[in-house]
């Protein structure tokens, strides 16, 4: 059964930093790619980041670009999310999703993690 | 970026009739189109994928169709469990891959 747990959410100050993690289990982790889509307060669904199912490609929402990283580690089923210079508008539960497609590039996100809420707040 | 718009932005039904939900995209997504349902206080489900494939473990009474840029989710015989937001998503053209802003289903 597959199952996506995020961490490292919470409520932070702006203009600082935090560190999303996302534990991955009951499947071929190395194999698929990994999506964070976020979904501010009462919102609708925003996508976030991408990282190929080997880390070798990444790609950002125009929102994140230059202050967010993402990563992963496959001998840990894991991948991460750094965002920096973290707003108001930052404020979100912030979704780990497996893209559907294995040993290939991306396709249709499948499984979702029940989420981490992020609240940026002074 | 292909903007995705959903329409009716409120949908409310007597249970056990249809409903029937679009999304239009603002370029061609060819059939790599997704929708998923969000129920209250939960995670998004993966509903359809490829316009009209079900997903696995979804009832029968989903069902998508459309190309191009006119896509519908059909809901024949709505029970109270559909009760729910439901989102389309386009695969085809990224980055960024991009969600409609939701239609929700009031049964």
């Amino acid at each position: 059964q597959v199952h996506l747990v995020e961490s490292g959410g919470g409520v932070v100050v702006p203009g600082t930093s935090l560190r999303l993690s996302c534990a991955a289990s009951g499947f071929t982790f190395s194999s698929h790619s990994i999506h964070w889509v976020r979904q501010a307060p009462g919102k609708g669904l925003e996508w976030v980041a991408v990282i190929l199912y080997d880390g070798s490609k990444k790609h950002y929402a125009d929102s994140m670009k230059g202050r967010s990283t993402i990563s992963r580690d496959n001998s840990n089923n894991s991948v991460y999310l750094q965002v920096n210079s973290l707003t108001v508008e930052d404020t979100a539960i912030y979704y780990c999703v497996r893209d559907s497609t294995f040993y290939s590039g991306f396709d249709w996100p499948d499984y979702w993690g029940q989420g981490t809420l992020v609240t940026v707040s002074s | 970026e292909i903007v995705l718009t959903q329409s009716p932005a409120t949908l409310s039904v007597p249970p056990g009739e249809r409903a029937t939900l679009s999304c239009r995209a603002s370029l061609s997504v060819s059939t790599d189109l997704a929708w998923y349902q969000q129920r209250p206080g939960q995670a998004p489900r993966l509903l359809i994928h490829g316009a009209s494939t079900r997903a696995t473990g979804i009832p029968a009474r989903f069902s998508g169709s459309g190309s191009g840029t006119e896509f519908t989710l059909t809901i024949s015989s709505l029970q109270s469990e559909d009760s729910a937001v439901y989102y389309c998503h386009q695969y085809n053209n990224w980055p960024p891959w991009t969600f409609g802003q939701g239609t929700k289903v009031e049964i």
